[in-house]
């Protein structure tokens, strides 16, 4: 099973921060990438695909890069809405994993 | 808009079974994957499974420590996915989602239930 490693675990940030989240696979998954967003008590909402694309609908101050083994959320200017748990996926091959988690916490 | 909603959920004693279903509106059911993911209290995502579109032959693919007791099935003519839990441990005590796979050339999960919960307790 291809294991998926977040940094940080927890991430204390100020509104208007720009901030950055890393995802390590344990072996190659070229692009096979998602990040998700989680809210408390809500379901997870698909920020970015294909590593760097920006799912419909989502503000732009989000964006994906990386290719292989390492991946990078960016949020640029941190808004309230955007203090929540991260999580990285890949779908290169089975089984799907998931990243444990970064929590964005407001400092 | 599409929508998403489990049902199902419940306290169950640990070796017994609980059937989840999902019920999809807004988009062309048949054609999508559905992926079943859970996640236990103050805990992270897990993928459980997914189910193939008939194109694909209704194929599934199942974590390793769901596999053998879990079945995921879907129904095109209803727009269901259910999820079959058989010999349930404390430890699959989660809330479980279903989701959508976008498909195409890009395989997110797009679209998301609300989730149930799942209880397993003696």
């Amino acid at each position: 099973d291809i294991q998926m490693t977040q940094s940080p675990s927890t991430l204390s940030a100020f509104v208007g921060d720009s901030v950055t989240i890393t995802c390590r696979a344990s072996q190659t998954i070229t692009d096979s990438l998602a990040w998700y967003q989680q809210r408390p008590g809500k379901a997870p909402k698909v920020l970015m695909y294909r590593s760097s694309s920006l799912e419909s609908g989502v503000p732009s101050r989000f964006s994906g890069s990386g290719s292989g083994t390492e991946f990078t959320l960016a949020i640029s200017g941190l808004q309230p809405d955007d203090f929540a748990t991260y999580y990285c996926q890949q779908y290169h091959s089975y089984p799907v994993t998931f990243g444990q988690g970064t929590k964005v916490e407001i400092k | 808009e599409v929508q998403l909603a489990e049902s199902g959920g419940g306290f169950v004693q640990p070796g017994g079974s609980l059937r989840l279903s999902c019920a999809a509106s807004g988009f062309s059911f048949s054609d999508h994957y559905m992926d079943w993911v859970r996640q236990a209290p103050g805990k992270g995502l897990d993928w459980v499974g997914r189910t193939r579109n008939k194109a694909n032959g209704y194929t599934t693919e199942y974590a390793a420590a769901v596999k053998g007791r879990y079945t995921i099935s879907r129904d095109d003519s209803t727009n269901s996915v259910f999820l079959e839990m058989n010999s349930l441990k404390t430890e699959d005590t989660a809330v479980y989602y279903c989701a959508r796979v976008r498909g195409g050339s890009s395989w997110q999960l797009d679209n998301w239930g609300q989730g149930t919960l799942v209880t397993v307790s003696s």
